[in-house]
């Protein structure tokens, strides 16, 4: 079965400091890759996308991601943390097998403390 | 500015009622979808539409029905058949499988 992981609940980070989101995931073919960001009560909100090209993408607010094909890894980085970046992040995996369909995991709240 | 609305945000259901939830998109998208969150299970999708006049079940159909008349508006009733109605749904629209979603802001379903 197709899937998405994030295997961390939640990543504690010091402002300043570095930050990784971890995911992996389990689909077929060469798929497309997504992270998003939810604040409370609030919809998902679009940082980043793979498709094709170069492994570490760019993306919205300083974030960036790296995607490693022989490891099937998609983690989500930034290079230094703000209080402000504290929310919900989602991995989501889009399989390039045709139709719309998304898979996306559990999501992983992140906490950056001041 | 273009973009998706879901209304109402808020809205309480009593036990054996029927409600809708709106989703309308002024962004042009073919595709739509509606997602059901709960806390520590991601999202997962109740149904999704890439055209007018078509739908598709997704992974938690049951209790749940939709419509596409119009390409700007995916509607969501949640039927008494639904017997775990409390959750957090989103609305969302695509235009092709390479640009990610576009998400409405959100409505909390809430049975009393």
């Amino acid at each position: 079965a197709q899937s998405v992981a994030q295997p961390e609940d939640q990543v504690n980070v010091a402002e300043g400091n570095p930050l990784t989101v971890k995911c992996t995931y389990s689909v077929s073919g060469n798929p497309y890759l997504f992270w998003y960001v939810q604040y409370p009560n609030r919809g998902l909100q679009f940082l980043l996308k793979y498709i094709t090209g170069d492994n570490l993408v760019k993306g919205s607010y300083g974030f960036e991601a790296e995607f490693n094909k022989s490891q099937t890894s998609f983690h989500l980085k930034k290079p230094s943390a703000l209080v402000s970046d504290s929310a919900l992040y989602f991995c989501a995996v889009r399989p390039d097998t045709g139709g719309f369909k998304t898979i996306f995991g559990a999501g992983t709240r992140l906490f950056v403390k001041a | 500015d273009g973009g998706i609305t879901q209304s109402p945000k808020y809205l309480f259901r009593k036990e054996g009622q029927n409600v809708t939830l709106s989703c309308e998109q002024n962004l042009n998208h073919d595709a739509m979808y509606w997602y059901r969150q709960d806390p520590g299970q991601g999202l997962r999708l109740i149904y999704y539409s890439q055209i007018v006049n078509d739908f598709q079940k997704g992974d938690i159909a049951e209790g749940y029905s939709v419509s596409r008349e119009k390409k700007e508006s995916f509607p969501l009733t949640v039927t008494s058949a639904q017997k775990n109605p409390t959750a957090f749904y989103l609305c969302a629209s695509s235009i092709n499988p390479g640009h990610g979603y576009t998400f409405g802001s959100g409505t909390r379903l809430t049975v009393v």
